[in-house]
């Protein structure tokens, strides 16, 4: 069975431009969230979906904005590109909405800004 | 102060130390609690959860302490191989699961 799995592995993109990046969940999972690693600063939460609708979202402006397809695949869309967005994007899914249970990380997407 | 704080380390150590980390959190409702482990480069997968009544995996053990709020995870019997980064999770209901930004460990030879 097929994990999380994230496209495109790397992207470079330039200052202003705007990043796509796609997430498609275990097969059954609901829930998909985006997480953001920048360097030394840890996982800090993004967004969450589940059944389509966004759930909740972490302290990050509004140029972050993602969807969720009725297949439950996301996107995760950056706007306005600045350097400090470089970072690697976790997408993870899990069974339930909760998150009380396992979440099972893509291998993520690591954006560069230059 | 962080909503979960962790000692960034790095942890180094012999093999076949016993090494402990500890993870606070600020939510006196959080609800469920995991430990994640993160080898460079890779996405977090879960090394185990953390129930209140402690609990064992082997050579690791988790341990929740609710009235100090702090989670702790003890490795005995390190390995080369439990190099890693270990990130605390805490999760308050109704979906809000911050992760810590992790304790780094090396383990060598």
């Amino acid at each position: 069975e097929a994990g999380v799995t994230q496209s495109p592995t790397h992207l470079i993109k330039t200052r202003g431009q705007q990043a796509t990046l796609r997430c498609s969940p275990i097969s059954g999972h609901t829930s998909v969230y985006w997480y953001q690693q920048a360097l030394g600063l840890g996982l800090q939460f993004l967004l969450w979906y589940d059944e389509g609708e966004e759930r909740n979202r972490g302290n990050f402006p509004p140029r972050f904005s993602g969807r969720q397809f009725p297949n439950y695949s996301s996107e995760l869309n950056v706007n306005a590109l600045e350097l400090e967005d470089s970072a690697l994007y976790l997408c993870a899914s899990s069974l339930e909405g909760s998150m009380n249970t396992e979440a099972f990380f893509g291998q993520g997407t690591r954006l560069t800004v230059v | 102060r962080k909503e979960v704080e962790q000692d960034p380390g790095p942890f180094n150590v012999p093999e076949g130390a016993t090494v402990a980390f500890n993870c606070t959190y600020s939510n006196s409702a959080s609800q469920s609690f995991f430990w994640y482990r993160q080898d460079c480069r890779k996405e977090p997968k879960l090394l185990m959860s953390v129930y209140s009544s402690g609990n064992e995996d082997g050579r690791f053990t988790a341990q929740l302490n609710r009235a100090s709020q702090y989670i702790s995870l003890l490795i005995r019997d390190s390995k080369l191989s439990d190099s890693a980064t270990y990130l605390c999770v805490v999760n308050t209901g109704g979906f809000k699961t911050i992760f810590g930004a992790g304790t780094r460990l090396f383990v060598k030879a």
